[in-house]
């Protein structure tokens, strides 16, 4: 069975600094993991998705994950925290057949000026 | 040109009346979702279509019946409402054929039950 666990519901940084939010995935094959965020009293945008072309993926607004298997993780990062990045954040994964999706229960980001 | 839309934005009602959320997606998706969100903002699964018909159907009460009159839409009807039915209810699509489509959702109904 797929599942998700996110580590943290709130993270706290500072502008301009680092950002890492963390996520585990539990799946019985190559997963299709992704990255969803949601801002304040909107709906969920897609950040980025591994698609097992590359561990190393590239999304939107300067953020990037890293899927490792041997860690079963795919954390989230970004060099510099910007205010505009604070939000709640989602990481997904879904099933063999691409319908069904597992959401974290979120991780929560303030960015401090 | 919004790809997936739902209307209402808002919804306030009083306890043990019906009402319907209605969503549209002009993406030429085949499956559409239906998820709640709570107040802790934990996205739980309603139900899933494809092609019009129901794949994905979790532990949701049979007050709650999803229809879909054809594959740009998946309405979600609501009977006897309670108060724990608050919540945001985000309807989403994907186009399937491929593990590694991902899922877009709309704006979000807000339900509000006194």
């Amino acid at each position: 069975a797929q599942s998700v666990t996110q580590l943290d519901s709130h993270v706290s940084v500072s502008e301009g600094t680092p950002v890492l939010l963390r996520c585990n995935y539990s799946s019985s094959y190559s997963p299709s993991l992704f990255w969803y965020v949601q801002h304040p009293n909107k709906g969920l945008q897609l950040l980025l998705k591994y698609t097992s072309a590359a561990t190393l993926v590239k999304g939107i607004n300067g953020f990037e994950a890293e899927f490792k298997k041997s860690e079963t993780s795919f954390h989230l990062t970004k060099p510099s925290a910007h205010m505009s990045d604070a939000a709640e954040y989602f990481c997904v994964v879904s099933d063999d057949g691409g319908n069904q999706f597992y959401f974290g229960t979120g991780t929560s980001l303030t960015v401090i000026p | 040109d919004t790809a997936v839309s739902q209307t209402p934005k808002y919804l306030v009602t009083q306890m043990g009346n019906d009402k319907s959320i209605k969503c549209e997606q002009n993406l030429g998706h085949d499956t559409m979702y239906w998820y709640k969100q709570d107040s802790k903002k934990f996205l739980k699964i309603m139900f899933s279509y494809n092609n019009k018909e129901l794949i994905i159907n979790e532990t949701v009460p049979n007050r709650f019946s999803p229809k879909s009159p054809d594959k740009a839409h998946l309405n979600l009807h609501i009977n006897s409402l309670e108060l724990g039915d608050s919540a945001v209810y985000f309807c989403a699509s994907i186009a399937s054929g491929g593990s590694y489509n991902e899922q877009f959702f709309g704006p979000g109904t807000r339900l509000t039950v006194l």
